[in-house]
């Protein structure tokens, strides 16, 4: 069984550039949701995908979007990119209605503006 | 909005000792989940807690969830250096799509 496997592992962008990093979910998890860490911090929820729709968003701005695949993989997008954008962003999968239980995490991208 | 705090924010302490940390809330969660993050990982789930008053053990943690299910804590007993990571509670809020995390206690256990 393979495990949340996210990409790139680190990227460097430059303030004003736009970002895509994707996700592919554990074999036969249909929901995926996305979290940014900033250093020393909890994960904060982003938004969740469910059946290839935003199924709950989190207190982000609109230039934070996602997309979800028929095959449950998932992308987020950043675009107009702040230094405060630095941070790793968590991917998570479960199996359910788009319920946040048993979920399981990705390794992370780490994600520098300057 | 839910929120999740977590105390101490920072423990460090010697192999064999024991240790609780905290996550509480003003808010009713229907479940609180604990997770360990190591560096360079992502969050692995230890443990789910639903029912208030339960107790779970896994090994040498233990985990409690408040009788009015607005607090949890994780005890470990005899700590040991593979103990050392992040530790995260969280919750869903009530259409159970989103999970709030607390900020976090960050243990070091030293050999």
């Amino acid at each position: 069984e393979t495990g949340v496997t996210q990409s790139p592992t680190h990227l460097i962008k430059t303030r004003g550039q736009q970002v895509t990093l994707r996700c592919s979910s554990q074999s036969g998890h249909n929901t995926v949701s996305w979290y940014q860490q900033a250093l020393g911090q909890g994960p904060q929820f982003i938004f969740q995908y469910y059946r290839e729709e935003e199924n709950g968003r989190g207190n982000f701005p609109p230039r934070f979007s996602g997309l979800q695949f028929p095959n449950y993989s998932s992308e987020l997008n950043v675009n107009a990119l702040e230094l405060d954008d630095s941070a790793l962003y968590l991917c998570a999968s479960s199996l359910g209605s788009g319920q946040v239980y048993e979920q399981y995490f990705g390794p992370g991208t780490r994600l520098t503006v300057t | 909005t839910q929120l999740l705090e977590q105390s101490p924010q920072f423990l460090s302490i010697q192999e064999g000792e024991n240790l609780t940390v905290y996550c509480n809330s003003s808010s009713v969660f229907s479940s609180l989940q604990w997770y360990r993050q190591e560096p360079g990982e992502g969050p692995v789930l230890l443990v789910t807690v639903v029912t208030g008053g339960e107790v779970k053990k896994l090994k040498r943690l233990t985990f409690q969830f408040g009788d009015a299910r607005k607090d949890s804590s994780l005890h470990i007993t005899a700590a040991q250096p593979g103990d050392t990571g992040l530790y995260l509670c969280a919750g869903p809020n009530n259409a159970g799509n989103m999970l709030t995390f607390g900020g976090g206690t960050r243990l070091m256990v030293k050999p």
